[in-house]
């Protein structure tokens, strides 16, 4: 497997423009996570799936977010409009459910700079 | 959430082994006990997790108090790829099943010297 993938791995845009992130989660894996990690806060959870459906969306940071996630092979992080302070790496992750299948696996990033 | 405390920073010199403490001391009993890593410019990585005994496996190994309020990862022989964040965290469990978070804090930076 190639592990989760994300796309872009790298995103310039201007304030106020739309930024859509995507992750493609392990085949097989039930669970979706996305984060977001900045020097000042960390690495914080926004949301996270279970079978393509939100189970906690309490780290949304505003209505700014939103996540979707329209099959078990596909996630997006959008964000409208977008900010300096939305600046940071945002990582998706994926793990299994069940026993024995507690690992979590992080994509590479995407480094998102708003200016 | 339980909250785990860990040193800011520690360094090792290769081909030493390494002890990363991690205290926890609102864990309850259900509370299992996770590692994580993170290499520079890389999302995080499993490493290992416990509930009450030992753990071992290929990367570490985690040594886990009696009364479970502090743990201690570690790694037999440091090498200078091992040089990243640690982070040890406790899993959250919304219903006690598979619907658990995990809360990262700032964990340990760790340093190997050649």
């Amino acid at each position: 497997d190639a592990g989760v993938i994300q796309s872009p791995r790298h995103e310039v845009t201007e304030m106020g423009q739309e930024v859509t992130l995507r992750c493609k989660p392990i085949s097989g894996h039930d669970y979706l996570f996305w984060y977001r990690q900045t020097m000042m806060r960390g690495l914080e959870l926004l949301i996270y799936f279970n079978n393509n459906v939100p189970i906690d969306d309490s780290g949304m940071p505003e209505d700014r977010f939103s996540a979707k996630m329209p099959n078990a092979s596909f996630s997006t992080l959008k964000i409208q409009p977008s900010e300096p302070r939305d600046s940071a790496v945002y990582f998706c992750a994926s793990r299994g459910q069940g026993l024995g299948r507690n690992e979590q696996f992080f994509g590479p990033g995407t480094r998102l700079t708003v200016l | 959430d339980a909250k785990t405390t860990q040193p800011n920073s520690m360094e090792s010199n290769e081909e030493e082994p390494v002890h990363l403490p991690c205290n926890h001391s609102t864990i309850s009993g259900t509370d299992y006990i996770h590692w994580y890593r993170q290499l520079p410019s890389q999302g995080p990585e499993y490493v290992i997790h416990g509930l009450t005994s030992n753990v071992n496996n290929r990367m570490a190994s985690l040594a886990i108090a009696e009364d479970r309020k502090s743990s201690t990862l570690i790694l037999h022989r440091a090498t200078l790829r091992d040089a990243a964040v640690y982070y040890c965290i406790l899993r959250d469990a919304v219903d006690g099943g598979s619907n658990y978070k995990l809360t990262f804090g700032k964990g340990t930076l760790l340093t190997v010297n050649p």
